[in-house]
């Protein structure tokens, strides 16, 4: 099974900021690689799907890169409406399996 | 509009049972695979079972494969989770979701599943 690894496992910036947070899988996931957001309460939301592709009504400043096994989720103007927690998903093979998430703090 | 709306979940004892269900509108139902993912108390999201769309494939994650059943009914747009020989590990929040494109688009609300005695 693909374990899916992500960093930091926290994090906080200020608004304005550039936030990356890394992804990697235990094996070759060419780019079948999703990322969702989560606010406390919330049910989770999907940003991106297929590594790269920003899934409607999503905001531009959130992007997604990566082939193989290291990807990234780039926020490149942190929002106050961004504190929330991340996670990948790698869609490439059953089971699926999620990163333990990011938390990142405004 | 699509919507998932879920019930079923509540209190279960260690060793008991409970079913989950999730229902279904808004979308061509049999076109879609069907996710379960579920989240522990102050934890992360973990998949725990997929069913295809003909309901031909199902699939398991390691911590309930063998306990867990995941079934749908395309005649009534539902999808239903048994879970048996409930652990207190099993205790979260659990959503149903469709897929679009290999992962979870659209969410049902959740259902809080507590094991205990």
């Amino acid at each position: 099974d693909i374990q899916m690894t992500q960093s930091p496992s926290a994090m906080s910036a200020s608004v304005g900021d550039r936030v990356i947070i890394t992804c990697r899988a235990s094996q070759d996931i060419s780019t079948y690689l999703a990322w969702f957001q989560q606010k406390p309460g919330n049910v989770p939301k999907r940003l991106i799907f297929g590594t790269s592709n920003l899934q409607s009504g999503v905001p531009s400043r959130f992007s997604g890169s990566g082939s193989g096994t290291e990807f990234s989720l780039t926020i490149s103007s942190l929002q106050p409406e961004d504190s929330a927690t991340y996670y990948c998903l790698q869609h490439y093979s059953y089971p699926r399996a999620f990163g333990q998430g990011t938390k990142v703090e405004i | 509009e699509v919507e998932l709306s879920q019930s079923g979940g509540g209190l279960a004892q260690p060793g008991g049972s409970l079913r989950l269900s999730c229902a279904a509108s808004g979308f061509t139902f049999s076109h879609y695979t069907v996710t379960w993912v579920r989240q522990a108390p102050g934890k992360g999201l973990e998949w725990i079972s997929a069913i295809s769309g003909t309901a031909y494939s199902s699939f398991y994650s390691d911590s309930v494969k063998g306990r867990f059943t995941i079934s749908r009914d395309n005649s009534k747009n539902v999808v239903e989770l048994q879970m048996d020989s409930l652990r207190a590990d099993d205790t979260a929040i659990y959503y149903c979701a469709k897929d679009e494109v290999g992962s979870m688009l659209h969410w049902g609300q959740g259902t809080l599943v507590t094991v205990s005695s």
